[in-house]
């Protein structure tokens, strides 16, 4: 399967600030990639979808405003939590799919700590 | 998208055979069946696919029968490792676009010695 990275793998901040989260994708190239977000002991939770060089699609109720996701490459999206509060401390993990696949392949997440 | 079911835990001990089955009574055509695997604070595993009968590969079996309503993820013969949480998840294939997937509660598995 892919190797999809993440970076970093756990950052803590400050509320108010932003953070950017990378997702790259290492052996393949990825048309698609979803973030995906995950409380404790909760099941995953899709944010958003993103096609190379496209803008992103964002599910109901996740602030697209809050949470800019770039799609630069077919190797690399980020995510960047814009003027991060508590409550958006969280489990953030990213998935990418190339063209004329359905298997997924999860980036190992990265934790982020506002306090 | 469809929804699944899945039961919320199972226990078993290493050696013996686990079966856990996902219900998803509201399947598309388009959809596949998806089974991931994940540790505690990683991102989920690809395990295995399907979109009807019997898919088999290294690690596990999927059994999927004519009416898709439902799906069973086979682990041969587990070990304390296989320990984790299972989802079963439908996805579709949008051309061109996103292949979502909706994730439900999914299976903790617990294997003892």
């Amino acid at each position: 399967g892919a190797v999809v990275s993440q970076h970093p793998s756990w950052v803590i901040c400050k509320s108010g600030t932003s953070v950017k989260i990378e997702c790259r994708s290492l052996d393949f190239q990825a048309t698609t990639m979803f973030w995906y977000r995950q409380f404790p002991k909760q099941s995953l939770m899709l944010m958003a979808t993103s096609n190379e060089g496209s803008k992103a699609t964002y599910e109901q109720g996740v602030e697209k405003d809050k949470f800019l996701i770039n799609h630069a490459s077919l190797t690399l999206s980020t995510l960047t939590v814009t003027s991060a509060h508590p409550e958006d401390s969280s489990f953030y993990i990213c998935s990418v799919r190339t063209s004329g696949s359905y298997e997924q392949y999860f980036g190992p997440g990265t934790r982020l700590t506002v306090t | 998208l469809a929804k699944t079911t899945q039961p919320i835990s199972m226990d078993s001990y290493e050696g013996q055979e686990v079966n856990i089955t996902c219900s998803h009574n509201n399947i598309a055509t388009n959809d596949y069946i998806t089974w991931y695997q994940q540790f505690p604070s990683q991102g989920p595993r690809f395990i295995i696919q399907g979109y009807k009968t019997k898919v088999t590969n290294e690690v596990a079996s999927l059994f999927i029968p004519a009416d898709r309503k439902s799906s069973t993820l086979s682990l041969p013969r587990v070990s304390l490792s296989d320990t984790a949480v299972y989802y079963c998840l439908v996805g579709e294939w949008v051309t061109g676009g996103g292949n979502k997937l909706t994730f439900g509660t999914g299976t903790q598995l617990k294997v003892e010695l």
